[in-house]
């Protein structure tokens, strides 16, 4: 299985910092990759697939970058309704598998 | 808008099987552009893919799972379902369904439903 590391794992930031959050394959997965935010209780929604292609509807101030084994979620400037928990998932190869999760935090 | 529901029962008896379905709403899972998937995330893990189901009724399976999944698809009353076997207090976790966009490649998981919470426990 190809394994997916988050990091940080959590962070503290404030409204309008840059926020980026890392996803590190432990092989490559080409451009394979999504991110997802979730709320509490609620279902992930999906934010980027294809490593860098914004999902209809999601505010451009987030964006996605990399390949093969290194890939950023970057948050220009960060607002109230952003503070989630960000999961990024391979699907390069069966079975898909999930990083474990960065929590974004009001400083 | 299309909307899925996850419906089944919350508290399972260990070594019994759990069954979950899952109803597709404002969309059809006969739809040739998409994959139907199950996804879990136990307490304090991350999520977790199951497999997914396409409309032939070809499917795909995490090995982790394999001899305990099996998934079907019905398209005349729209909804498809997920039965995992022999459950331990491993398989405690939010289940949900979800849609994956397939155009020549892969897209994201863009559609899930809300989840639904399965215990197991005696």
């Amino acid at each position: 299985d190809i394994h997916v590391t988050q990091f940080p794992s959590s962070l503290s930031a404030s409204v309008g910092d840059r926020v980026t959050i890392t996803c590190r394959a432990s092989q490559s997965i080409h451009s394979w990759l999504a991110w997802y935010q979730q709320k509490p209780g609620k279902a992930p929604k999906l934010l980027i697939y294809q490593a860098s292609t914004l999902e209809s509807g999601v505010p451009s101030r987030f964006s996605g970058s990399g390949s093969g084994t290194e890939f950023t979620l970057t948050i220009s400037s960060l607002q109230p309704d952003d503070f989630a928990t960000y999961h990024c998932q391979h699907y390069n190869s069966y079975p898909w598998t999930f990083g474990q999760g960065t929590k974004v935090e009001i400083k | 808008q299309v909307q899925l529901q996850e419906s089944g029962p919350g508290l399972v008896r260990p070594s019994e099987t759990l069954s979950l379905t899952c109803t597709v709403s404002g969309g059809s899972v006969s739809s040739g552009s998409h994959y139907w998937n199950w996804i879990r995330q136990p307490p304090g893990k991350r999520l977790e893919w199951i497999g997914y189901i396409y409309q032939t009724g070809d499917s795909n399976v995490n090995p982790s799972l394999k001899n305990r999944v099996t998934m079907s698809v019905d398209g005349s009353t729209n909804h498809f379902s997920l039965r995992l076997t022999s459950v331990t207090a491993a398989d405690t976790a939010i289940y949900y369904c979800a849609r994956q966009r397939k155009s020549g490649w892969f897209e994201g998981i863009d559609i899930w439903g809300q989840g639904t919470v399965v215990t197991v426990s005696p």
